[in-house]
């Protein structure tokens, strides 16, 4: 297996725009998470799926966030409209079970 | 909820031996793991705690003990290449989420 694949690695998009990010879990994981990284917030849990079902979306900022699974290959995770704030590292991450997960290898986001 | 506290910054020279703390206050509080990351990278997996006590792999070891809500990350005969961030992250009781902590910066000098 190929790992996690995320799409695309960077984005650079103006203020307003529509942003969406891509993930491909490892075949056969059954959580699925998103991730964002900042130096001032570290790490945090977006939302996370399991079976491809919305488990928890405690993490998603506003309603600008929104994500999707809609198969066990793919998820989406989309913000519109961006601000600049919304710049960081995008993490997605799967696992059979959360003692291990898998990342990939992040989108960098930037908005302007 | 839960959370979880790391040192910001470690530093140490190469062979020595380095310890990165962790301490949690969770509800639900299932299990440790700990990941390293390099700059511009993606965390990667190094070890899990369920229990009490040292884990060991190799170089890195990690320990946990339920009663102090507290765990470490033991990393010896150090090099260079150790040079990343280190996270603990919290494992709930559901076993379906994982928190981060803020992460250890480690430095590692000649």
């Amino acid at each position: 297996d190929a790992g996690v694949i995320q799409s695309p690695r960077h984005e650079v998009t103006e203020m307003g725009q529509e942003v969406t990010l891509r993930c491909k879990p490892i075949s056969g994981h059954d959580y699925l998470f998103w991730y964002r990284q900042t130096m001032m917030r570290g790490l945090e849990l977006l939302i996370y799926f399991n079976n491809n079902v919305p488990i928890d979306d405690s993490g998603m900022p506003e309603d600008r966030f929104s994500a999707k699974m809609p198969n066990a290959s793919f998820s989406t995770l989309k913000i519109q409209p961006s601000e600049p704030r919304d710049s960081a590292v995008y993490f997605c991450a799967s696992s059979n079970d959360v003692t291990e997960a898998f990342f990939g290898q992040g989108t960098r986001l930037t908005v302007v | 909820g839960q959370s979880l506290e790391q040192p910001s910054e470690v530093t140490a020279v190469e062979g020595a031996i380095v310890q990165i703390n962790c301490t949690y206050q969770t509800s639900g509080f299932y299990g440790l793991s700990w990941y390293q990351q390099h700059d511009g990278g993606a965390p990667t997996f190094l070890s899990y705690n369920a229990l009490d006590g040292l884990e060991e792999t190799g170089r890195f070891s990690s320990f946990l003990s339920r009663s102090d809500s507290y765990g470490y990350l033991l990393l010896q005969e150090l090099q260079m290449k150790d040079s990343a961030s280190y996270f603990c992250a919290g494992e709930n009781n559901a076993g379906n989420m994982l928190t981060f902590g803020g992460g250890t910066r480690l430095m590692v000098k000649p």
